[in-house]
């Protein structure tokens, strides 16, 4: 079984540049979650989408990132503009419908300069 | 909001060693707790996941324990092993219509060989 895929693995950008991160989720996972994790943190999920509705994105400053989910499948994360502190791991993480339990990418390291 | 705290921190042994550390949580409005472990450079893998007082896990060397009541779980690795090296995470889940995973800081682990 094919895991989460995400791309890039690594991005590096200047400040008030833009940056789009993609992850394509396991085959029938209907719930799908961007999480932010610092560096010295834990995860912080920016956004979960059941199929391509939003479910939670109360942590998501939207002001500058945007996340969608065409489809119900694939999902794009975009942050415009970046900032210093968003330099941090962005994880997604997709799961079966009704179950809590994840299962992560590799991950995008963005470093902000 | 709940406060999910591990200790400790980090955590170096031999080779061999055994060790454990601890999550707590707040008791109340408890439904699930996750463990996961995450290595460098990799995704995040789910080890166990936990829903009754008093529940043990095991999975090879790696077992943890659950307290509902008093809210805590512990995880126990029996003669570590360089490959254990990693940061664990635990999780808990609250009760309630917005279930979503709760994220502690973790433990990071280094074995030395």
């Amino acid at each position: 079984e094919a895991g989460v895929a995400q791309s890039p693995r690594y991005k590096i950008i200047e400040k008030r540049q833009s940056v789009a991160f993609w992850c394509n989720p396991i085959s029938g996972h209907a719930t799908l979650y961007w999480y932010q994790q610092i560096l010295g943190q834990g995860p912080k999920l920016l956004i979960q989408f059941q199929n391509n509705g939003v479910v939670d994105d109360s942590q998501l400053p939207k002001d500058r990132f945007s996340a969608e989910r065409l489809k119900g499948v694939d999902s794009t994360l975009k942050i415009q503009p970046a900032k210093l502190e968003d330099s941090a791991v962005y994880l997604c993480a997709s799961s079966l419908l009704r179950s809590y339990e994840q299962y992560f990418g590799p991950g995008t390291r963005l470093t902000v300069t | 909001i709940l406060n999910v705290e591990q200790s400790p921190q980090s955590l170096h042994v031999q080779e061999g060693d055994s060790t454990s550390f601890t999550c707590s949580f707040p008791s109340s409005n408890f439904y699930a707790l996750h463990w996961y472990r995450w290595e460098t450079a990799k995704s995040p893998e789910a080890l166990f996941v936990m829903t009754l007082n008093g529940d043990e896990k095991k999975k090879g060397r790696i077992s943890a324990t659950l307290n509902t009541k008093e809210g805590y779980s512990y995880l126990y690795i029996k003669g570590s092993q360089p490959e254990d090296s990693a940061t664990y995470l635990c999780a808990p889940l609250r009760a309630g219509n917005n279930r979503k995973l709760i994220w502690g800081l973790g433990t990071s682990l280094a074995v030395n060989p």
